[in-house]
């Protein structure tokens, strides 16, 4: 059974970085992309960005390019997500999801990562 | 950017009712299209992928179909389980990118 596990609930000022972690477990950890998708309170999904877990190559939303740093570790089958320069509206859960290589859909999604920028 | 709409923002139907939900994109997303179900405090759930295809595990009350730019998700006999909110997503090849409609809150009348 596939498990993304994600870091916990994080507590940031305006311009600082965060860290969050997806460690995933269920099924091989380079047969499948990692996205992440965040919601702010009360909103929708919004898709930030893929990883291919196999060669570390990524591939940002255009409005995250310049913020979003997505890496990963192979040896612990854990994917990361760094945003920088935060501000208020960066408050929102952010979700790790498993998609095939040959597709683009989320079949598996971690619990959420709750991120609160707050002065 | 492709942009997904979905239709009604609110829909209030009954339990054992039938539920009919839209979402209608820019333009064409052949059948790249999928559902999703969120409830409150919880990730969202994948019900639909390539427009009309049930993920494991989902009830076969669920059926997606469409194809193109207008998709719809339909829920036979609402159980009490199913209100929720249901988002649809579609991904694009060039730019790459992908996109969710706004959601549509299926509620208890």
């Amino acid at each position: 059974q596939v498990h993304l596990v994600q870091s916990g609930a994080e507590v940031k000022k305006p311009g600082a970085s965060v860290k969050v972690s997806c460690k995933a477990s269920g099924y091989t950890f380079t047969n499948s992309y990692v996205h992440w998708v965040r919601q702010a309170p009360g909103q929708g999904l919004e898709w930030m960005g893929i990883i291919n877990p196999t060669s570390g190559i990524t591939k940002n939303a255009p409005r995250f390019q310049d913020r979003v740093t997505l890496t990963r570790d192979t040896s612990t089958n854990t994917v990361y997500l760094e945003l920088s320069s935060l501000r208020s509206e960066d408050t929102a859960v952010y979700y790790c999801a498993r998609c095939p290589i040959y597709s683009t859909t989320f079949f598996d999604w971690g619990q959420g990562s709750l991120v609160t920028v707050f002065s | 950017e492709i942009v997904l709409t979905q239709s009604p923002a609110t829909l209030s139907v009954s339990p054992g009712e039938r539920a009919t939900l839209s979402c209608r994109a820019s333009q064409s997303v052949s059948d790249y299209l999928a559902w999703y179900q969120q409830k409150p405090g919880q990730a969202p759930r994948l019900l639909i992928y390539d427009a009309s295809k049930r993920a494991a595990g989902i009830p076969g009350r669920f059926s997606g179909s469409g194809s193109g730019t207008d998709f719809t998700l339909t829920i036979s006999s609402l159980e009490p389980e199913d209100f929720a909110v249901y988002y649809c997503q579609q991904r694009s090849n060039w730019p790459p990118s992908i996109t969710f409609g706004q959601g549509t809150r299926l509620e208890i009348k």
